[in-house]
């Protein structure tokens, strides 16, 4: 959905390196969720935020992954000295309420391709 | 915990046949359904959801879904596809908290001429 903006939509990073993901929300929207769809896969829950609160990170790796929404700005999911199993596509969703119900709107995706 | 199985992993029709992707869930609690539709290099859109009432669920597009809880199945279909139905389709599931969707691996939906 137009509503969530995700960039960049591609980004090719070296082993080793950081990639950062950026998702502004629908306007109104004060959730944010972060999946992964690996290649030939559906998606994978990554996270859910708040502002300035993570909600529920159960579906991120325990190490290098971290993601953000602070109080002004962007989501922010970074990805710390990635290898090339971090290839994937990255969405971010977002919601104006966590309520059984709610229709969560999905970016258009940001493709991270790791050399 | 929840899990969600898309039977068909591809799917080849003709234009202007029907068409149905299967879609079964497991759950131990009660669960909310969704269809979603990913045309390429895009993000999803949500084609349809289940969360209690009428079995039967009207999404855009044309596509319905029949919620079936004996079955514990939740099937995709339409009367008539076009070209432009081409797409991933994927089965979603959430439980009561509604924080996150439990996905499908997905079925391609490819229409002929």
């Amino acid at each position: 959905n137009a509503g969530v903006m995700q960039n960049p939509r591609h980004l090719v990073r070296r082993r080793g390196q950081e990639a950062r993901l950026r998702c502004s929300p629908m306007k109104g929207h004060s959730h944010v969720y972060w999946y992964r769809q690996l290649p030939e896969e559906g998606l994978k829950f990554m996270v859910y935020l708040q502002k300035e609160n993570i909600i529920d990170e159960s579906g991120m790796p325990k190490e290098r992954f971290s993601a953000e929404f602070p109080k002004e700005g962007p989501s922010i999911l970074r990805i710390q000295q990635v290898v090339r199993g971090d290839s994937a596509a990255y969405f971010c969703a977002s919601s104006p309420q966590s309520q059984i119900g709610n229709t969560i709107y999905f970016g258009e995706g940001s493709w991270l391709t790791v050399v | 915990a929840q899990s969600v199985t898309q039977l068909d992993s591809q799917v080849p029709v003709f234009e202007e046949a029907p068409v149905e992707l299967r879609c079964n869930y497991s759950s131990s609690v009660s669960v909310y359904l969704f269809w979603y539709v990913q045309y390429p290099n895009q993000g999803l859109q949500l084609l349809l959801k289940y969360l209690s009432g009428s079995t039967l669920v009207k999404g855009i597009n044309g596509f319905e879904a029949e919620f079936n809880k004996s079955q514990t199945s939740f099937h995709l279909r339409k009367p008539s596809v076009h070209i432009s139905d081409t797409a991933e389709y994927f089965c979603a599931v959430s439980g009561s908290s509604a924080r996150q969707l439990t996905f499908g691996s997905g079925t391609q939906l490819t229409v002929l001429p």
